[in-house]
């Protein structure tokens, strides 16, 4: 069965600064990867995803994720992060001979200006 | 409108009262899923559906029970609440395998 480790509960960031969200996954296979980000009091928006090819992947809101087969990770990334993107990020893995995804924990991110 | 809607959006209710939370999808998605969201456990799935009158259990379905006798709508119900499962619960959508899963709002459902 595949897992995800979120090994980070909650980081802080400042406006303007980089954003590294770390995500490590436990799976026999190649996966299929993705990441939601969750505003408070909403429901969860897909940011990103990988199923093949390039391991870079570009999503929305200025977000990008490296999938890293030899260290079985797909962190997430922001350059410069804006007031805007304080939320809860979920990592989600499922399996290629399934749909159902299974998610970490989750990482609580806050922005301080 | 078009989308994934959750009813109630906020719900309270008594321990041992049955309590029925709504799930409708617009896109006539084959999947449908329950999850529930508590904090450090992120979100869990209770249940899931790969077409109409097509259930089974997920990894948390102990005092829940589903139907899904229309593609587009999965009731979840909780048969005699509990103070345990007093938490958001979220309904999803997807088309299956390769494709992301769409989210509900959310119901914060709170026993008392």
């Amino acid at each position: 069965a595949q897992s995800v480790t979120q090994p980070d509960i909650h980081i802080t960031v400042s406006e303007g600064a980089s954003l590294e969200l770390r995500c490590n996954y436990s799976y026999g296979a190649t996966p299929y990867l993705f990441w939601y980000v969750q505003s408070p009091g909403q429901g969860l928006q897909l940011l990103l995803k990988y199923f093949s090819g390039d391991t870079l992947v570009q999503g929305i809101k200025g977000f990008e994720a490296e999938f890293k087969r030899s260290q079985s990770s797909f962190n997430l990334r922001k350059p410069s992060v804006h007031w805007s993107d304080a939320a809860e990020y979920f990592c989600a893995v499922g399996p290629t001979n399934d749909y159902k995804l299974s998610f970490g924990a989750g990482t609580t991110v806050t922005v301080r200006a | 409108d078009a989308g994934i809607t959750q009813s109630p959006r906020y719900k309270i209710t008594e321990t041992g009262r049955q309590v029925t939370l709504m799930c409708h999808q617009t896109w006539s998605h084959s999947y449908m899923f329950w999850y529930r969201q508590d904090l450090g456990h992120g979100l869990r799935l209770i249940y899931y559906s790969a077409a109409a009158d097509i259930t089974d259990k997920g990894e948390v379905p102990d005092g829940y029970v589903v139907s899904r006798s229309k593609t587009e709508n999965f009731p979840l119900t909780l048969e005699s609440a509990t103070r345990s499962q007093t938490s958001v619960y979220f309904c999803a959508s997807n088309q299956g395998r390769v494709t992301e899963a769409f989210f509900g709002q959310g119901t914060r459902l709170t026993v008392v």
